[in-house]
């Protein structure tokens, strides 16, 4: 089956410790993306990819990280500068080099305390 | 002014009804334009792509009125099953590949 996995569904951690979030897509998409989802709001970008190597910041980059060392891989970092870590982190994915719908994965529930 | 408004709702409809949702942009050079659905506590899914002509796919029609700048979404006899926030998405033309996001209208389907 073709589709975008993250990993782990629900994630805790204390404050001040940095945390991964893991996205791994197989549908040879070029393009992928990491959106934060708070309550009752909409999607914000935090960062985007459109080749391996490659990456730029979205709307709300501060306190995250990224790399794009795969086409396949696109794992996040939520450092301790972070100042509002919890929140619903959606992967997403997209082909080609103009404007595509994009596909999600099932996302990850991060709570910091 | 955001960049892609719409109504929170919730819009509360009978089984069978046919509800409406507008969703305006700010952005007169958009190109392309989605209706994503969301599930609670779920990731969003492609319902739809909008095109410059409108588009049916089943009981679900979306249409794009460039001049004024409002996508809409019409769902015919609507099913409980059709309970769920439903996003307007529009590409942001700073990036062809960013897409801006509206927050949501919550459609809730009662028996």
């Amino acid at each position: 089956d073709g589709g975008i996995t993250q990993s782990p569904k629900y994630l805790f951690r204390k404050e001040g410790q940095n945390v991964t979030l893991s996205c791994e897509q197989n549908l040879n998409h070029d393009a992928m993306y990491w959106y934060r989802q708070d309550p009752g709001q909409g999607l914000r970008l935090i960062y985007y990819s459109q080749i391996v190597n490659d990456f730029q910041k979205g709307d709300i980059a501060e306190g995250y990280s990224v790399s794009r060392e795969k086409k396949e891989s696109f794992p996040l970092t939520v450092t301790s500068a972070q100042k509002n870590p919890t929140a619903f982190y959606l992967c997403a994915s997209s082909r080609g080099t103009a404007v595509y719908e994009q596909y999600f994965g099932p996302g990850t529930r991060l709570t910091v305390t | 002014r955001k960049e892609v408004e719409q109504d929170p709702g919730p819009f509360n409809v009978p089984e069978g009804a046919t509800v409406a949702f507008n969703c305006t942009y700010s952005n007169s050079a958009s190109q392309s334009f989605f209706w994503y659905r969301q599930d609670c506590r779920k990731e969003p899914k492609l319902l739809m792509s909008v095109y410059s002509s409108g588009n049916e796919d089943g009981r679900f029609t979306a249409q794009l009125n460039r001049a004024s700048q409002y996508i809409s979404l019409l769902i015919r006899d609507s099913k409980l099953s059709d309970s769920a926030t439903y996003l307007c998405v529009v590409n942001g033309v700073d990036s062809s590949y960013k897409l801006i996001f509206g927050s949501g209208t919550r459609l809730l389907v009662r028996p």
